[in-house]
């Protein structure tokens, strides 16, 4: 089983619509995650942090559950330039993994007109 | 300028040659990395080093060696190149410390093509 795992997608949605995805990792002891956001044959760079009590930026939507340990992105008003591929990353735990970000094969994200 | 760079961005080489992919950063972080990405397989860790003088084996560094010449130089090397290893390589670095110092700046990518 990986580490993060992510539905690859596509999700091709319109202009305006809310669409959600989700992540799930197999370290109950992993204490950071993140989602970061990349273009086509770009780098990675980061969206966002994801809280325990779950945080918003602007359209953007992060909720972390422990229990089901699965961490959630929500876009609202879809726009165009969010055509993306969105990677879930979480921090390493453990002696071997401290200081590394797994990340997940990404979820492709394609808003049309 | 990016304060993430990496040379060369596209590369084209044949099987068995040595090949150098060259990353340096002015962020002034002391800990750097290098990762590939496959299609449909995410990024995967190859080398990081934590400080001049710390280089540490990611989850597949075989057929990968790396160098850390300075705190804003992380080099990685193919000593000789193979087919597989054709793919999307970027180099990252992040500050010392935890929580959000996590976070990993990326360079633009060095697209390498083995034939």
């Amino acid at each position: 089983r990986k580490e993060v795992e992510q539905d690859p997608g596509p999700f091709n949605v319109p202009e305006g619509a809310t669409v959600a995805f989700n992540c799930t990792y197999s370290n109950s002891a992993s204490q950071s995650f993140f989602w970061y956001r990349q273009d086509c044959r770009k780098e990675p760079k980061l969206l966002m942090s994801v809280y325990s009590s779950g945080n918003e930026d602007g359209r953007f939507t992060a909720q972390l559950n422990r229990a089901s340990q699965y961490i959630s992105l929500l876009i609202r008003d879809s726009k165009l330039s969010d055509s993306a591929t969105y990677l879930c990353v979480v921090l390493g735990s453990g002696s071997s993994n401290t200081g590394k970000l797994i990340f997940g094969q990404g979820t492709t994200l394609q808003v049309k007109p | 300028d990016a304060d993430v760079t990496q040379t060369p961005r596209n590369r084209i080489t044949k099987t068995g040659k040595r090949i150098m992919l060259e990353c340096s950063q002015t962020k002034g972080h002391d800990r750097m990395y290098w990762y590939r990405q496959d299609p449909g397989l995410g990024l995967q860790l190859i080398y990081y080093s934590f400080d001049v003088k710390d280089i540490n084996k990611g989850e597949i560094s075989d057929g990968y060696s790396v160098s850390r010449q300075a705190q804003a130089k992380f080099s990685l090397s193919l000593e000789s190149a193979i087919p597989n290893q054709t793919a999307l390589y970027f180099c990252a670095t992040s500050p010392r410390g935890t929580g959000t110092y996590n976070e990993q700046f990326f360079g633009p990518g060095t697209r390498l093509t083995v034939l």
